[in-house]
């Protein structure tokens, strides 16, 4: 059965205090590896698509890597408005065409 | 661009009564899906569509049903709503072509409350 599980469930940071959010997966054949943010009450806002082990993508203080069983989203100098709750979600190859398999997400806070 | 729009924005139900949710996706995109999200949980896919045709279906019963119409806006419909039906109804728009590079974008959601 596939599997999205993240980690930490909640995440305390000082301002440029830098950390890591991990999501391990367990998929037969992962076609891409969605990292997405949300704010309270709204709708998740894209972030990063990552493919194959080995790759990596980066937007200001946020860094996603990938491997075979895991994906990281590093997140560098975090300021208060990167507070959210990060969401990390799975497209497995041969399914319904674009289906997004989701984790619980970590929420993150940052404290001045 | 507009992204993708939703409504209404919340909506507040008795139990068994019906309810329907509309969504228009982003211009040019031809795939529509909805994910329902339950306080503290990350989205559970409920049903796809791309050019008026159902492509998938989770795990839900069938007083969840769905259609997509020419102009590719799309209404998720809820029967006999239950209690457990209270969550946040997220609707994601693609282009559909099955790229590698097909990625979903989210509306704001629709917060339903079932009393």
């Amino acid at each position: 059965e596939d599997q999205v599980t993240q980690s930490p469930e909640a995440l305390r940071l000082q301002e440029g205090e830098s950390s890591s959010l991990n999501c391990s997966y367990t998929v037969s054949g992962l076609r891409g590896l969605f990292w997405y943010r949300q704010d309270p009450g709204k709708g998740p806002e894209f972030l990063f698509t990552l493919y194959s082990a080995g790759e990596e993508k980066e937007k200001e203080r946020l860094k996603a890597t990938l491997t075979k069983k895991e994906s990281f989203l590093h997140i560098t100098a975090p300021k208060p408005e990167d507070s959210a709750t990060y969401l990390c979600a799975v497209q497995r190859r041969g399914s319904t065409l674009g289906r997004l398999y989701f984790g619980r997400g970590t929420q993150l806070t940052v404290w001045p | 661009d507009a992204g993708v729009t939703q409504s209404p924005t919340h909506l507040i139900k008795t139990r068994g009564q019906h309810v329907t949710l509309r969504c228009s996706p982003i211009s040019g995109h031809k795939s529509v899906s909805w994910y329902q999200q339950v306080l503290g949980q990350g989205p559970q896919f409920i049903f796809q569509y791309y050019e008026k045709e159902e492509r998938g279906r989770g795990n839900f019963p069938d007083r969840f049903s769905a259609r997509q119409f020419p102009n590719y806006s799309s209404e998720l419909n809820v029967n006999a709503l239950l209690l457990g039906d209270s969550a946040l109804y997220l609707c994601a728009s693609s282009l559909g072509t099955g790229a590698s590079t097909d990625t979903q974008y989210f509306g704001p959601g629709t917060r339903l409350t079932v009393l």
